[in-house]
């Protein structure tokens, strides 16, 4: 069966500190791959998604980035946080059909200060 | 173009009564659409999907739900809402290529 591992649970950083984020699915190959952030009141925000190793497609200009350096591997950077990254996010994972369902890691809670 | 509109925020049940979140959709194409359920910081759990074969699908924890494309609606229902059902709902609809979240819906379960 397939599985999504994503870390840290839980993280406090400092205002213009980095951020490193990482992702992995494991039992599925060349599955579409997904960065959410949830907000308290405003839902789940689309930030990068990707459906294969190097491609990346940004939904939200920000000081974010997302890299996918191996097949089953998604990371989401920073170099300088800001306060307004604080937040809830997710990564996810999903067959490439169009119908499929996304599945979604435990999600890491963001606190920048 | 698609969007989806969880009609409650909000839905107070007591333990053992019926539970329905209501959805409605609009979607140029046939879509695909989930329901997803949230706990406190947690990850979202699929409940049930709908892919175009039966219209009554049947999902995990007693929850099910009804494709109506007449009324462009998918309504999450269970029969008898337990304390462990208290968490946030919600509704996604997939086109070709998109993917849409409801708001969320927070279900409230009282003793």
């Amino acid at each position: 069966s397939q599985t999504i591992h994503q870390w840290p649970a839980t993280l406090v950083q400092p205002v213009g500190s980095p951020l490193s984020l990482e992702c992995t699915v494991e039992g599925t190959s060349n599955p579409n791959l997904y960065w959410y952030r949830q907000a308290a009141g405003r839902g789940l925000q689309l930030l990068f998604y990707s459906v294969g190793i190097g491609q990346i497609s940004s939904e939200v200009p920000q000081n974010l980035s997302a890299s996918r350096p191996q097949d089953r591997q998604f990371i989401l950077s920073s170099k300088k946080l800001l306060l307004s990254d604080s937040g809830f996010y997710l990564c996810a994972w999903s067959r490439s059909s169009y119908n499929s369902p996304l599945h979604f890691g435990n999600g890491t809670r963001l606190t920048v200060t | 173009a698609q969007s989806v509109t969880q009609l409650d925020s909000h839905v107070s049940v007591s333990e053992g009564t019926p539970v329905l979140l209501r959805c409605n959709y609009s979607s140029s194409y046939s879509p695909s659409l989930f329901w997803y359920v949230q706990h406190p910081n947690k990850g979202l759990q699929l409940l049930l999907k709908y892919t175009s074969a039966a219209t009554l699908v049947k999902g995990i924890n007693g929850f099910e739900a009804e494709f109506k494309k007449s009324e462009t609606s998918f309504h999450l229902t269970k029969p008898s809402a337990h304390m462990s059902d208290a968490a946030e709902y919600f509704c996604v609809v997939r086109g070709y290529s998109t993917l849409t979240f409801g708001k969320g819906t927070m279900l409230l379960v009282s003793p």
